[in-house]
């Protein structure tokens, strides 16, 4: 069955370093990958998106890589400030359809 | 910056009855959808609306719903028969066009308790 897995337990984080997140799929042949935010009882707010033929996109403080060979997304955020405190989703877009199927997401505390 | 708006922030409605949740799309928009989570759990897709028709739906997207753009700004989930399993946040999401995968922006949702 495809499954969309990330870290369940909350990363707690010292401000100032990176936080590093794991997105694994299996059975899905993703063209695309987003990362998003969620803070509490708010909607998903975009990030980055990351295609199939890419390894690494950058924005900001943020850098996605994607290696479709380990079926794996790498999520890390340098310079971890305690407003980057909320959930982040991994979300896959598949050729030929219009939905994305998100895994459960990985929550982040930053301590000051 | 532009968003996606949605209305209400949250629904509370008795078993049987039917709601509908509303959202403005961001303007220049073309694709449509609507996604569900369930309280600790993940987003699920349920229905996605292009050129005023479905393009593609979930297994979640009974009969007992629907979707319609009554005119050119709303984009409106109807619920006929609402089940005490329909309790969630919906989601409803817009993107620009489907060409070189765009993202889909979400809104903040409305929350739907079903007593």
């Amino acid at each position: 069955s495809q499954k969309i897995e990330q870290n369940s337990e909350a990363l707690n984080i010292q401000e100032g370093k990176t936080a590093t997140l794991t997105c694994n799929y299996t059975n899905y042949s993703p063209a695309y990958l987003q990362w998003y935010r969620q803070d509490p009882g708010r909607g998903p707010v975009f990030l980055l998106l990351i295609r199939e033929n890419e390894k690494e996109k950058r924005k900001e403080r943020l850098k996605v890589t994607f290696d479709t060979t380990l079926k794996q997304s790498l999520f890390h955020i340098t310079a971890s400030q305690p407003a980057d405190s909320a959930t982040y989703l991994c979300a896959l877009g598949t050729r030929g359809n219009n939905r994305l199927a998100f895994g459960k997401g990985n929550q982040v505390v930053v301590i000051p | 910056e532009p968003e996606v708006t949605q209305t209400p922030s949250h629904q509370v409605t008795q078993m049987g009855q039917e709601v509908i949740l509303r959202c403005v799309p961001i303007s220049n928009h073309l694709y449509f959808y609507w996604y569900r989570q369930i309280l600790g759990q993940k987003v699920e897709f349920l229905v996605s609306f292009y050129n005023n028709e479905i393009s593609e739906k979930s297994e979640i997207f009974d009969d007992q719903f629907s979707v319609e753009r009554p005119d050119g700004s709303n984009f409106t989930l109807k619920i006929r028969s609402t089940k005490l399993e329909d309790s969630a946040m919906y989601f409803c999401a817009s993107r620009f066009s489907q060409g070189g995968y765009q993202p889909q922006h979400f809104g903040d949702g409305t929350r739907l308790s079903i007593l």
